[in-house]
């Protein structure tokens, strides 16, 4: 079955800088790679996906790229805010696969210091 | 985003209840709903898997007769927690993903926090 690997588990950056986190995938079928974020005492929320059919997805301060020959996609957030620490998930699955679920990384600790 | 709530947010309950936690899809019709466990400072454990209409699927090690879950409409899954013990309390979260808002998505509600005494 698919296996994700995420790193680093713990993130701290200054404010305004770039923090970036690197998942790995097991599953050559996996197509579909979604990123969540959560806050303390909350569920995930969704905050950008990317499917196989392209490389790279940005919404305002926040992109995914996808090397689907090197299994391995990352979250990149620009211009980091105080109200982006959180932890932060990437998983992945087979969007053909029917009722398969997402297989989830162990999470990043991102704490972003204003 | 699609909106998916729970109720309730938090449960204290003594030990050998049995808690009920509903999971709703508001906007949209979930023909698939998970839930999931969260320790503390923990990743997501899937539970269990369930269709609208359809026994669930349960995840190794997950008890199917303590840990029983309801999936009896597109908008509605219950999770009951029967007999509960202390090593039960956690943080628990459905996920729905169905039609109309892509099939990929997978949108996650705010967790019940349950705490057995």
């Amino acid at each position: 079955g698919e296996n994700v690997e995420q790193h680093p588990s713990t993130l701290s950056v200054q404010e305004g800088d770039s923090a970036v986190i690197k998942c790995t995938y097991s599953d050559s079928a996996s197509n579909y790679f979604p990123w969540y974020k959560q806050e303390l005492g909350k569920g995930p929320q969704l905050i950008i996906d990317i499917r196989s059919n392209v490389g790279e997805k940005k919404d305002q301060r926040i992109a995914v790229t996808l090397n689907k020959t090197a299994k391995h996609f990352s979250l990149h957030i620009t211009e980091t805010q105080p109200e982006d620490s959180a932890v932060y998930f990437c998983a992945a699955r087979d969007r053909f696969s029917g009722n398969t679920p997402l297989v989830f990384g162990k999470g990043t600790r991102l704490s972003v210091i204003a | 985003g699609a909106v998916v709530s729970q109720h309730p947010s938090r449960v204290i309950c003594k030990s050998g209840t049995s808690v009920k936690i509903e999971c709703r899809s508001l906007d949209f019709q979930a023909t698939t709903m998970f839930w999931y466990r969260q320790f503390p400072k923990q990743s997501l454990m899937l539970m269990a898997t369930s269709n609208e209409g359809s026994k669930a699927t349960y995840e190794q090690g997950v008890e199917k007769d303590k840990f029983l879950i309801n999936h009896a409409s597109l908008t509605l899954s219950t999770l009951t927690v029967t007999s509960a013990h202390p090593e039960d309390s956690s943080f628990y979260i459905c996920s729905a993903r169905g039609q109309g808002r892509g099939t990929d998505t997978q949108y996650f509600g705010p967790g019940t926090r349950l705490t057995v005494l």
